[in-house]
């Protein structure tokens, strides 16, 4: 089955700059990768994906890209601000599987 | 209004007790999930439901059970609470092949077992 590799763990910006995680997959079939935020005590929700067929993707300060080639993907967040404080997770499914997380980065953005 | 629902949000209860947590989604969507999230934040699939069919189990114990009386509802029963069943557990749904497996959670409901 998928297995999501993510990194790093934990992750300290200062206010103003860019923040990159990380994330490999290990099925070649999968083709829909998602990343989610999740803050303090609330559920994960849908901040950005991007399909198989896509390079790149973005979506005002938060970008994603994708390499299928070497299996990985990332998520770019700019101008980083205290509200992107949050624990990000990436996730890999195929079209007919469940998402498969990765284990979570713990942001800090500090003002 | 809330697209998906479970309850209840908090749950403390003595070890070997049995426990359910309820889930409805009013999405319309084909697919419902439970995901285990852990102290250190892990979100790991438990079960997932496509058209009242149980497609996923990973590894779970058989103390754990999914009912699905209809496509809208997947509640979680517990049998026996363990210490390591501490946790807080999410309900999911999205729309399975739709090519892009969106994921809607609950708000989670937190289980603590003493």
């Amino acid at each position: 089955g998928e297995n999501v590799e993510q990194h790093p763990s934990t992750l300290s910006v200062q206010e103003g700059d860019s923040a990159v995680i990380k994330c490999t997959y290990s099925d070649s079939a999968s083709n829909y990768f998602p990343w989610y935020k999740q803050e303090l005590g609330k559920r994960p929700q849908l901040i950005i994906d991007i399909r198989s067929n896509v390079g790149e993707k973005k979506d005002q300060r938060i970008a994603v890209t994708l390499n299928k080639t070497a299996k990985h993907f990332s998520l770019h967040i700019t101008e980083t601000q205290p509200e992107d404080s949050a624990v990000y997770f990436c996730a890999a499914s195929t079209r007919n599987t469940p998402l498969v997380f990765g284990k979570g980065t713990r942001l800090s953005v500090i003002a | 209004d809330t697209a998906v629902s479970q309850t209840p949000k908090y749950l403390v209860t003595q070890m070997g007790n049995d426990k359910s947590i309820k889930c409805e989604q009013n999405l319309g969507h084909d697919t419902m999930y439970w995901y285990k999230q852990d102290s250190k934040k892990f979100l790991k699939i438990m079960f997932s439901y496509n058209n009242k069919e149980l497609i996923i189990n990973e590894t779970v114990p058989n103390r754990f059970s999914p009912k699905s009386p209809d496509k809208a509802h997947l509640n979680l029963h517990i049998n026996s609470l363990e210490l390591g069943d501490s946790a807080v557990y999410f309900c999911a749904s999205s729309h399975l092949g739709s090519g892009a497996n969106v994921l809607t959670f609950g708000a989670g409901s937190r289980l603590t077992v003493l």
